[in-house]
Parts: C-alpha cells; sequence; structure tokens
C-alpha cells in the first residue's frame, strides 16, 4: 500500500536561515509527488509538483524539492526562511491518474526573528 | 474561476442534528474528493468520486455519513446525526487531468 512519511512533526527555524522538510514515500514505480502548504484557518495550496523529468523542481514561493528514486525522497527546500513561511507543510504521493492522493501527517514549521 | 466553494465556513450545530456540508468543484474537474482534518488524526480521505460516480468510500467512518453528487458542478457530505467526535475541519478537493489537487477553504464543523 503506498504510504508517505513525514519524519518531523514540527521544526523551528531562524528567518533568513534555510529549510529542508524530510519526505519519504512508498510506491515502488514512478510516483506523482506533491507538496503543499496549509497557513491557519486555510485550505491546502500546491507549491509544486513532480510528475517526471528533471528531478529538482522549482515551485511558488522560492520553495524546491528534489526526487531521488534510490533514497525514495522527495525533501523540500528552501535557502531562505521568511517569518511568513510559518505553517504546516504536507507531503502527498499519487500513483497515477485514477489513484486516490496519499497524504503525509505534515510538518509544522515554525519561524523565530 | 473561483477555485473550490465550500459553504457554510463555519457551522455550529447541536448533538444529534443533522449537518449538510456543500462543495462546488473546478468547473472541469473530473475528481472530488472529501477529507476531514482533525489535530489527532491530521488529514483524512473519506470519499473520492469520479464523474460524479463515488469510487473509495473505505475512508468513510460511519453509517452517519453520506456522501453524494449529483451533477458534476455539486456534492454534499451529509452527517446524520452529528456527534461531538465529528468535530473538525473537513475539505472538499477537486482534480484536473493533471493529478493536482485543488482544495477548498474548508468548513469547521463544531458538534456541541
Amino acid at each position: 500500500a503506498q504510504s508517505v512519511t513525514q519524519p518531523d512533526i514540527h521544526i523551528t527555524v531562524s528567518e533568513g536561515a534555510s529549510l529542508e522538510l524530510r519526505c519519504n514515500y512508498s510506491y515502488g514505480a514512478t510516483p506523482y509527488l506533491f507538496w503543499y502548504v496549509q497557513s491557519p484557518g486555510q485550505g491546502l495550496q500546491l507549491l509544486l509538483k513532480y510528475f517526471s523529468g528533471d528531478t529538482l523542481v522549482q515551485g511558488i514561493k522560492g520553495f524546491e524539492a528534489e526526487f531521488k528514486r534510490s533514497q525514495s525522497s522527495f525533501n523540500l527546500r528552501k535557502p531562505s526562511v521568511h517569518w511568513s513561511d510559518a505553517a504546516e507543510y504536507f507531503c502527498a504521493e499519487g500513483a497515477t491518474r485514477g489513484f486516490k492522493t496519499i497524504f503525509g501527517a505534515g510538518t509544522r514549521l515554525f519561524v523565530k526573528a | 474561476d473561483a477555485g473550490v466553494i465550500q459553504s457554510p465556513r463555519h457551522e455550529v450545530t447541536e448533538m444529534g442534528q443533522e449537518v449538510t456540508l456543500r462543495c462546488k468543484p473546478i468547473s472541469g474537474h473530473d475528481y472530488l474528493f472529501w477529507y476531514r482534518q482533525t489535530m489527532m488524526r491530521g488529514l483524512e480521505l473519506l470519499i473520492y468520486f469520479n464523474n460524479n460516480v463515488p469510487i473509495d468510500d473505505s475512508g468513510m467512518p460511519e453509517d452517519r455519513f453520506s456522501a453524494k453528487m449529483p451533477n458534476a458542478s455539486f456534492s454534499t457530505l451529509k452527517i446524520q446525526p452529528s456527534e461531538p467526535r465529528d468535530s473538525a475541519v473537513y475539505f472538499c478537493a477537486s482534480r484536473d487531468g493533471g493529478n493536482e489537487q485543488f482544495f477548498g477553504p474548508g468548513t469547521r464543523l463544531t458538534v456541541l
């Protein structure tokens, strides 16, 4: 069965510092991978997605993620965090069209001044 | 496009009452999903539809929950009777052929 693991329940970083949020997926074939962000009281917004091709994908708000098949990982990164990035981040996997998307448990990001 | 529309945004009701949540997906999207989000269990998929037909309802917690999609532009999630443990934020999402889900703003349900 598909599963998505986000090992960190919450992370705190200083404003201006770099960020990496971890995500591991289980699907054996090439997965569809996503990162979503949820600000307090809001729905989920797509940051970026990977279907195929270049393993480093760029998203909105200065985020990027790298697909590593050998590690079954799709970690999210940002070189310099802003206070407005404080939110909950969800990694998700969809095996193919017609399959439901599986979401990780989320990582809550706190940004300190 | 206005995005996925959900109503109401907030609902407060008493235990035993019927609750109906509504969703209008993005025009042209052929998949619709209902999720529930709580602190304890995170984001849970309840049910999803393809071309208005329910495909997987294995996440529906109990028979008290039911969902319908009478046409491509409207879906409802009904809880009857409601219980305090149903208190959560309920999200509707729709999807196009690109496998990306677009989420609505959610309905915050409080059952007293």
